[in-house]
């Protein structure tokens, strides 16, 4: 059974701080991304990696940096973080290329930041 | 560039009575569709997919969609609602000649079945 985790369920920050959510998933999957969701947007990437060390843009990645120096292991960093990335926060993973295969979720950190 | 409309914010349906999610999209070449289901305070859950082939596609929990190409749709459907599958359902598309890593996620439908 696929198992994605996530540090976290709940964190609350203040505005400015340095915040890390990690993310760790134990089927050997190349692929790992990190959404974050609000109501009414749906999920929407932010960073994605296909491999140790690479990392590619989504679609809003801005203040937000990504780390993956282990194959398990996918770590998403908030520089200094901002009321508005108040939000849940959801990491997948999947095997291979092409765009077939079933991504796994975590079960989501919910961010506060004041 | 690809897109996904789930028209419906919330769908209401009585236990035992069939249901329909919608979802429509927007994709230059085929596309890989999927659906999937969250529960509260969980991280979503996969319901099934459609990459190729018959276009009626079953999955998890009782759940079918199909794929119509003409009318660019990919509507989710269960025959008899159970209060269970109440939950927040999202409909996704890929783009294979994009890679396939980019996932693009409607904006979600909650459906609530009461008893």
């Amino acid at each position: 059974d696929v198992k994605v985790t996530q540090s976290s369920r709940y964190l609350v920050k203040r505005t400015g701080e340095k915040v890390f959510l990690e993310c760790v998933q134990d089927m050997d999957h190349e692929n790992m991304f990190w959404y974050r969701q609000d109501p009414g947007l749906g999920l929407r990437l932010i960073y994605f990696s296909y491999d140790v060390k690479m990392k590619e843009k989504g679609d809003i990645p801005e203040g937000y940096s990504v780390s993956r120096e282990k194959k398990e292991r996918f770590s998403l960093i908030l520089e200094s973080a901002s009321t508005n990335q108040t939000s849940m926060y959801l990491c997948a993973s999947n095997t291979g290329g092409g765009g077939q295969h079933t991504q796994y979720f975590g079960p989501g950190t919910r961010l506060t930041v004041l | 560039a690809q897109s996904v409309a789930q028209p419906e914010d919330q769908v209401n349906v009585a236990e035992g009575n069939p249901l329909t999610v919608k979802c429509t999209y927007s994709v230059s070449g085929n596309p890989y569709l999927f659906w999937y289901v969250q529960y509260p305070n969980r991280g979503l859950q996969f319901l099934l997919k459609y990459i190729t082939g018959d276009n009626l596609v079953k999955g998890s929990y009782g759940f079918e969609a199909e794929f119509n190409k003409s009318q660019t749709s990919f509507h989710l459907k269960k025959p008899s609602a159970l209060v269970s599958d109440s939950a927040l359902y999202f409909c996704a598309v890929r783009d294979p000649l994009g890679g396939g890593f980019k996932t693009i996620f409607g904006a979600g439908t909650r459906l609530f079945v009461k008893a």
